[in-house]
């Protein structure tokens, strides 16, 4: 089956970096997106990855490695703003993309 | 960046009634919509499949007769909450893409509350 992992809370305090790891397993592979999450909205796309390396943007950072089906997505100089759930979602062979539970980052002054 | 447009933003209905809930792409054509639910704390679900001009791909355990999907044009896909009761809560999020372009577009939900 297809699955997305990525861990369900983090915490980290405001001004730091914050690293969110997903890992994946799906029926082919044609990129990897990073949403931004606040509640009640809808998601805002953050980055997508298709080759392996790492994509900056600003102070959103996002990394793949294809062969350890890994990315992470890397928050610096953490503002309070930045407290939101993070999609990591996968599109498949099939251009279907498949979503990660999200993960909730709570950010502490 | 392209602009999904999605309305209404919430909506509060009776049980037993019907709901609309429309998404236009403002300036592309959206070849494919899909249709999610999201509950709370939880991810999105997807719903629906729909490629304009053509019947919509349902998921599995979701009912099509319920959730009726419309995209008769490049711009323009409604969702339709037929009967809706209360365990139908949640929030309703359709996404567009153009071709096979791996880039896509979020409208900005729909929550639905049937009291």
């Amino acid at each position: 089956g297809q699955n997305i992992d990525q861990p369900t809370e983090m915490t980290a305090t405001e001004g730091a970096i914050v690293q969110i790891n997903c890992t994946y397993q799906t029926s082919g592979f044609n990129g990897l997106f990073w949403y931004q999450q606040h509640a009640g909205e809808a998601p805002t796309f953050l980055s997508y990855n298709v080759l392996d390396g790492l994509e900056e943007k600003g102070r959103f950072s996002s990394f793949l490695s294809r062969s350890k089906g890994y990315s992470y997505l890397l928050l610096k100089e953490l503002q309070m703003k930045d407290s939101a759930s993070y999609l990591c979602a996968v599109m498949d062979s099939n251009y279907q993309l498949i979503w990660g539970a999200g993960t909730k980052l709570i950010i502490k002054p | 960046g392209a602009v999904v447009s999605q309305h209404p933003s919430w909506v509060i209905c009776k049980s037993g009634t019907s709901v609309k809930i429309e998404c236009r792409s403002l300036d592309f054509q959206a070849t494919t919509m899909f249709w999610y639910r999201q509950f709370p704390k939880q991810s999105l679900m997807l719903m629906a499949t729909s490629n304009e001009g053509s019947k919509a791909t349902y998921e599995q355990g979701v009912e099509k007769d319920k959730f009726l999907i419309n995209h008769a044009s490049l711009t323009l896909s409604t969702l339709t909450v037929t009967s809706a009761h209360p365990e139908d809560s949640s929030f309703y999020i359709c996404r567009a893409t153009q071709g096979t372009n791996t880039e896509a577009f979020f409208g900005q939900g729909t929550r639905l509350t049937v009291v």
